[in-house]
């Protein structure tokens, strides 16, 4: 599979804290996006990072690409309970930059 | 300026039957995108229209079918409904599509099939 995937599947934390999410792929990649879901709502778009970027910052959000791992990582620093979410990391492949979603990482902040 | 929008937001049908989801882009937004999000296979892509054409196409049977309209509107259609196509329905539009290009998302329409 071309998609991405995401580990863990589920993370539970105390708000203050920070939370690590991390996304695999398979192949080569031209961008990779990431983005959040509220109670399975519509995805909201967070950072997009391109395959010869190695760390994006947006404001507490903080994702690293490793293109020679195939992997990425999203930081959320000091976490607040409206940080609770699934997010969903998505690989773009190919000619057709289509992204590729995974299951995602359902993200609890307890307050 | 408005959000995707879609419609309807939720839908009941029995098996056999047919569905026509709709969806409007943001204002000035050539491309649009729909996928399906189910608990067991996450969020797939089913097709992207850009400029009324299909531009690429995910993995889907021929049951499922789209089209877009010159106002950027579209619709997608799925035609002898099964259990396993209850699922939720985005739509998301974007400037061109493509790589480096932000997707904006529809808050879904959840069809549930009995």
């Amino acid at each position: 599979s071309q998609q991405g995937e995401e580990d863990p599947q589920a993370l539970s934390i105390q708000e203050g804290e920070n939370a690590t999410m991390n996304c695999s792929y398979k192949t080569s990649i031209n961008n990779l996006q990431w983005y959040r879901q509220n109670s399975g709502r519509g995805l909201v778009h967070l950072i997009l990072i391109r395959s010869n970027e190695r760390e994006k910052h947006s404001g507490r959000l903080r994702v690293t690409l490793d293109t020679s791992k195939k992997s990425s990582s999203l930081l959320i620093t000091a976490s607040r309970a409206a940080d609770t979410a699934s997010y969903f990391c998505a690989p773009e492949w190919g000619g057709s930059y289509i992204p590729t979603f995974g299951r995602g990482t359902s993200l609890i902040v307890h307050p | 300026k408005a959000g995707v929008t879609q419609t309807p937001r939720y839908l009941i049908k029995t098996r056999g039957q047919q569905v026509t989801l709709s969806c409007s882009p943001i204002s000035g937004h050539r491309s649009v995108s729909w996928y399906q999000q189910t608990p067991g296979q996450g969020l797939q892509f089913l097709f992207e229209y850009f400029s009324e054409t299909q531009r690429n196409k995910g993995n889907f049977p021929g049951r499922f079918s789209g089209r877009q309209f010159s106002n950027s509107r579209s619709e997608m259609n799925v035609s002898t409904l099964e259990l396993g196509d209850s699922a939720l329905y985005l739509c998301a539009s974007s400037l061109y599509g493509g790589g480096n290009n932000e997707q904006f998302f529809g808050p879904g329409t959840r069809l549930t099939v009995l």
